[in-house]
């Protein structure tokens, strides 16, 4: 069959409005969760983590929530400013593994 | 503070050349990690080291691919021969602890393409 490059989702926001990025995870026995923003040229930079063991957890200007009966994870910005513009991935890590498992990430556009 | 230090930044090559990737790891960091992003396939674990070892490889695509930490500082990443499909951007990573507990540090990536 003919190969399809990864379709990545994208979301636009206004300068000022918050933003909600998703990610359904594959691993139930997943146990720690990260956040990663990658801006153009550059490698992705770590936002926040979580555990299993946890529902919610707050940064500064970030949030992320912890669906675990969904395997569902979403990263919140609080007044995305143009500098939060960048593709978003998230990681997990099933228990006992030495490895993080990247989503395909999400393209984050700020509207000035 | 110096993050994780990769060169080249960007390689152009042609198919069969052999090409060398080059990290530096964050000082003080035991594991190190090489990825691999595409658009077709996102982000990829080729091999990690802790403490210099190779701990799984089980992501390097073929044996075009090596890898080497002979020291604490220093990573190679090895392709040879080269072929158009291995055009990526490649990262290095490192943590300073045990795989898959802490984030990992990403350095800027070096961009290949082969011709």
């Amino acid at each position: 069959g003919e190969s399809v490059g990864l379709h990545l989702p994208t979301l636009s926001v206004q300068e000022g409005d918050n933003s909600i990025i998703n990610c359904a995870y594959s691993n139930s026995a997943s146990d720690y969760f990260i956040w990663y923003k990658q801006e153009s040229g550059k490698g992705p930079q770590f936002i926040i983590d979580i555990r299993s063991n946890m529902d919610k957890r707050q940064g500064q200007r970030v949030t992320v929530l912890l669906n675990k009966t969904v395997k569902h994870l979403s990263l919140q910005i609080a007044a995305t400013q143009p500098g939060d513009s960048a593709v978003y991935f998230c990681a997990e890590n099933p228990r006992r593994s030495d490895q993080f498992y990247f989503g395909t990430g999400t393209s984050l556009t700020v509207i000035p | 503070d110096a993050g994780v230090i990769q060169s080249p930044r960007h390689e152009v090559t042609e198919m069969g050349q052999e090409v060398t990737l080059r990290c530096k790891p964050i000082s003080g960091h035991n594991s190190l990690f090489w990825y691999r992003q595409t658009m077709m396939r996102g982000l990829e674990l080729l091999i990690y080291f802790n403490n210099n070892v190779p701990i799984d490889d089980s992501g390097m695509p073929e044996d075009r691919f090596s890898a080497k930490m002979p020291n604490a500082s220093f990573s190679t990443l090895k392709i040879q021969p080269s072929e158009p499909r291995d055009s990526a951007v490649y990262f290095c990573a490192s943590s300073p602890v045990v795989p898959g507990i802490g984030e990992l540090f990403f350095g800027e990536g070096s961009r290949l393409t082969v011709l």
